[in-house]
């Protein structure tokens, strides 16, 4: 889930789908982890987060994975709608304050 | 409660003038942030405060870009003379306590000619 200038990844999927997007984080030493999701014109809205004594926790309809062992993270949106089409972003946190990756954009087509 | 607090929420000026972003963080929170936000950089951090003290502005691009927070309630970022390098949107999201989820407000965008 990592882009370099104006393309950011894109994941397209279907209305009703089931959405996995994921994130490398760099710092081995983090241990808090948040996914944001940013709508067109408006500010990141925290959606789920999770600290590294877990590696999965439930939200409604979303679940975050941690996999501290290659640093990945990864968010699934169950029964994805057309209302999830965004920019999401992880971030993480080590010592002090959040490092945010780059962004994945989802598409929902209905 | 209303959330995180920016103003103005577009503003268009030209290239060395002064330009003062303004936020409300939300009420309790003791730590505040400011970002821009660009295609290119993505999300950056400039500076962060707790408790209404300024703790990292590593992040600043340079002595043009200040940033004070004289109560709790309020805080503003300030361009002076602004470019049009500058044109991004500016966010300030605020937090209860240090490392935990921070709440966004609805950004700046700010244009420079």
């Amino acid at each position: 889930g990592e882009s370099v200038g104006l393309h950011l990844p894109t994941l397209s999927v279907q209305e009703g789908d089931n959405s996995i997007i994921n994130c490398a984080y760099s710092n081995s030493a983090s241990d808090y982890f948040i996914w944001y999701k940013q709508e067109s014109g408006k500010g990141p809205q925290f959606i789920i987060d999770i600290r590294s004594n877990m590696d999965k926790r439930q939200g409604q309809r979303v679940t975050v994975l941690l996999n501290k062992t290659v640093k990945h993270l990864s968010l699934q949106i169950a029964a994805t709608q057309p209302g999830d089409s965004a920019v999401y972003f992880c971030a993480e946190t080590g010592y002090s304050t959040l490092t945010f990756g780059k962004g994945t954009m989802l598409l929902v087509s209905p | 409660d209303a959330g995180v607090i920016q103003s103005p929420r577009h503003e268009v000026t030209e290239m060395g003038q002064e330009v003062t972003l303004r936020c409300k963080p939300i009420s309790g929170h003791n730590s505040l942030f400011w970002y821009r936000q660009t295609m290119m950089r993505g999300l950056e951090l400039l500076i962060y405060f707790n408790n209404n003290v300024p703790i990292d502005d590593s992040g600043m691009p340079e002595d043009r870009f200040s940033a004070k927070m004289p109560n709790a309630s309020f805080s503003t970022l300030k361009i002076q003379p602004s470019e049009p390098r500058d044109s991004a949107v500016y966010f300030c999201a605020s937090s209860p306590r240090d490392r935990t989820e921070q709440y966004f407000g609805p950004g700046t965008r700010l244009t420079v000619t």
